[in-house]
């Protein structure tokens, strides 16, 4: 147990919806990542807070968005979902900003599927 | 820009086999080095890294060194067993980045 805690694990959309998927990352961590992973593009970086900072931005669409609020958790927030959208989307955290100085603890991901 | 190329799967062993994973890598500057493994329903664990050129990470009997004269990452382990069956990735980050690229992920299946 990576004590990273992701919800849901499952979630079935429609086209043109909205979704939140939720991450609690490990006690006395304030780094949060966001990857999504799919079959034709692999595991992709998407975007990493701090502290309630955003710290750095990877290929994240416009039509996705997150944050980090007080406690730390952070919410990945989807919308006007596409086919294409259908991926496993981990999230995944650290104590320090960068990763050479601690390693990433994943959660177990939130499987989506837009039909 | 930064990449990380991996052996393409499903590799296919018997227990006790050899494995070799490779990996290399295309990056500016010195990255440094991991490799992950996602086992069955569950999200990317570390396995191991290095930080430096000629450094060996190992754990749980997996070694990989860090070769800059080949941008070379490859895994290996003696002897494979079941429980290690599960999807490999190989990984870089730039010092003092906040983002992993990693590799498109080797599934390894053990068979008894």
């Amino acid at each position: 147990d990576s004590g990273v805690t992701q919800t849901p694990k499952h979630l079935i959309t429609a086209t043109g919806q909205r979704v939140t998927l939720r991450c609690s990352p490990r006690s006395g961590d304030l780094s949060v990542y966001w990857y999504q992973q799919s079959l034709d593009q692999g595991l992709q970086f998407l975007i990493q807070y701090y502290n309630g900072e955003e710290r750095a931005k990877g290929n994240i669409l416009e039509r996705f968005s997150a944050q980090q609020f007080p406690d730390l958790h952070s919410e990945l927030n989807l919308s006007s979902l596409e086919l294409g959208d259908s991926a496993l989307y981990f999230c995944a955290s650290s104590v320090a900003g960068t990763v050479n100085n601690s390693p990433l603890h994943f959660g177990n991901g939130t499987r989506l599927t837009v039909t | 820009g930064n990449s990380v190329t991996q052996m393409e799967g499903p590799v296919t062993l018997s227990e006790e086999a050899f494995l070799t994973i490779n990996c290399t890598y295309t990056a500016t500057g010195y990255p440094s080095l991991f490799w992950y493994v996602q086992y069955p329903g569950e999200g990317l664990q570390l396995l191991l890294k290095a930080t430096k050129a000629d450094d060996k990470g190992s754990n749980k009997g997996f070694e990989a060194t860090y070769r800059k004269e080949t941008t070379s990452f490859h895994l290996e382990k003696g002897s494979v067993q079941v429980s290690d069956s599960a999807v490999y990735f190989c990984a870089l980050i730039k010092t003092g980045a906040n983002n992993l690229f990693f590799g498109t992920g080797t599934r390894l299946t053990v068979i008894p």
